[in-house]
């Protein structure tokens, strides 16, 4: 089956600190991937997503490469802010058959001190 | 506000009594699913409609759950005889069921079964 395997958390950052939070995958097809974001007391918001090998999704500084040769799509940002406090969500969407539904990790947890 | 809606936002039943959840998804959305979320996890996949047709439930939806898209507009999740494991955040997306079918999510519904 399809799972999503992500860094255990939480993860506590001091402001402008790197931040990665890891994220693999197994599929039995050819997935499309996303990161969700879920700020708290508010729904899942799509980060960013990559829907081939070697692309790279970005948005609001944060990055992820899909690796298929590592089954990974690390997401990435060089500088956090106390405002990217929040649990975020690496998933994975098969791009054939009729559902298409969403497989997810666990959620990463994270803090960002100022 | 054009994005997914979800109501109640919060709901505490007593053991054994039925609930109802209302899930509106953005208008143009052909495709509709559910999830469930524990504390601490991501979300589980539940079923889908395309239109109005429910086309896939997972193991997870017992016989005690049911969904409806009349008309193929909003949904309905109910859960009868409810059980104090069907305390959860309950889920509502909705995509336009194209290309990479990205899923747009509501705020959920936080149930609490007592």
């Amino acid at each position: 089956g399809n799972s999503v395997t992500q860094m255990e958390g939480p993860v506590t950052l001091s402001e402008e600190a790197f931040l990665t939070i890891n994220c693999t995958y197994t599929a039995t097809g050819y997935p499309s991937l996303f990161w969700y974001v879920q700020y708290p007391g508010e729904g899942l918001q799509l980060l960013l997503k990559a829907t081939k090998a070697d692309d790279k999704g970005s948005n609001k500084g944060f990055e992820a490469t899909y690796r298929k040769e590592t089954t990974s799509f690390h997401l990435e940002k060089g500088s956090v802010q106390v405002s990217d406090s929040a649990v975020y969500f690496c998933a994975l969407t098969l791009t054939s058959g009729s559902a298409r539904q969403l497989t997810f990790g666990s959620g990463t947890q994270l803090t960002v001190l100022p | 506000d054009t994005g997914v809606s979800q109501n109640p936002r919060h709901k505490i039943t007593k053991r054994g009594q039925n609930v109802t959840f209302r899930c509106d998804p953005i208008s143009e959305h052909n495709r509709l699913y559910w999830y469930r979320q524990t504390l601490g996890q991501g979300p589980e996949f539940l079923t889908y409609f395309q239109n109005e047709a429910q086309l896939e439930k997972s193991r997870l939806l017992s016989d005690r759950f049911s969904a409806e898209r009349p008309k193929g507009s909003f949904s309905t999740l109910e859960i009868q005889r409810t059980e104090q494991g069907d305390s959860a955040m309950y889920l509502c997306a909705s995509s336009l069921g194209q290309g990479v079918n990205e899923q747009y999510f509501g705020p959920g519904t936080r149930l609490t079964v007592t």
